[in-house]
């Protein structure tokens, strides 16, 4: 069956210190790959995706993924968090080429940052 | 131009009862998506429209829940005989055009349904 997962369901850090949370999936096929992120008060937001090519891809305020096929990863990183960062993420897939567009989530993971 | 938008934000209503949630995509975008989220978890897929046909309904849990888009813009959700475990966020995206390699799916505010 197709699924997502995070492993990381609350994270709290402090302000500059490092990011990185984890998104592994199960597909039968090729994927899309996506991670949107959910500020408070706020719907969610597409943070980066990944189609094909090459497996870093850059999102905005400095969040980066990696796509690791041998291990269905899709890791969400940010080499310095700001306050602002507070915000719950959410890893997605989705097959490419069947008859549906829909997109799988993960069960998210909420991240505090301490100023 | 404006996002997803959803009406109504909130929707209160009692078991039993029939409630409507309506969706209003981005404009121009042909593919729309109704996704709902429990306290706790990840959206989950229910329905999926390309232009006015439901081309992919398998995640509706059961018979009472129904969605139209007639028109091919404004969809709605139409839930029947409401029970206390519908209580959700029911969420709406919309997208350029479904299948499309680069196609992403933006999503709107939702309406918080609450069954007493």
């Amino acid at each position: 069956a197709q699924s997502v997962s995070q492993h990381n369901h609350h994270v709290i850090l402090s302000e500059a210190a490092s990011l990185e949370l984890g998104c592994n999936y199960s597909y039968g096929g090729t994927v899309n790959l996506f991670w949107y992120v959910q500020y408070p008060g706020q719907h969610l937001q597409l943070l980066l995706k990944y189609f094909s090519g090459d497996p870093l891809v850059k999102g905005i305020k400095g969040f980066e993924a990696e796509f690791i096929k041998s291990k269905f990863s899709f890791n969400l990183r940010k080499p310095s968090v700001q306050w602002s960062d507070t915000a719950e993420y959410f890893c997605a897939a989705r097959g490419r080429g069947g008859a549906t567009n829909k997109l799988i989530f993960g069960t998210g993971t909420l991240l505090a940052v301490q100023p | 131009g404006a996002g997803v938008s959803q009406t109504p934000s909130n929707k209160v209503t009692e078991k039993g009862k029939y409630v409507e949630l309506r969706c209003d995509p981005i404009s121009g975008h042909t593919a729309l998506y109704w996704y709902r989220q429990s306290l706790g978890q990840g959206p989950e897929f229910l329905i999926y429209f390309q232009g006015t046909g439901a081309a992919d309904d398998s995640g509706l849990p059961n018979d009472r829940f129904f969605a139209v888009r007639p028109e091919g813009s404004v969809s709605t959700l139409k839930i029947q005989r409401t029970e206390r475990g519908d209580s959700a966020m029911y969420l709406c995206a919309s997208s350029l055009m479904a299948g499309g390699a680069a196609d992403t799916q933006y999503f709107g505010p939702g309406t918080r349904l609450t069954v007493l």
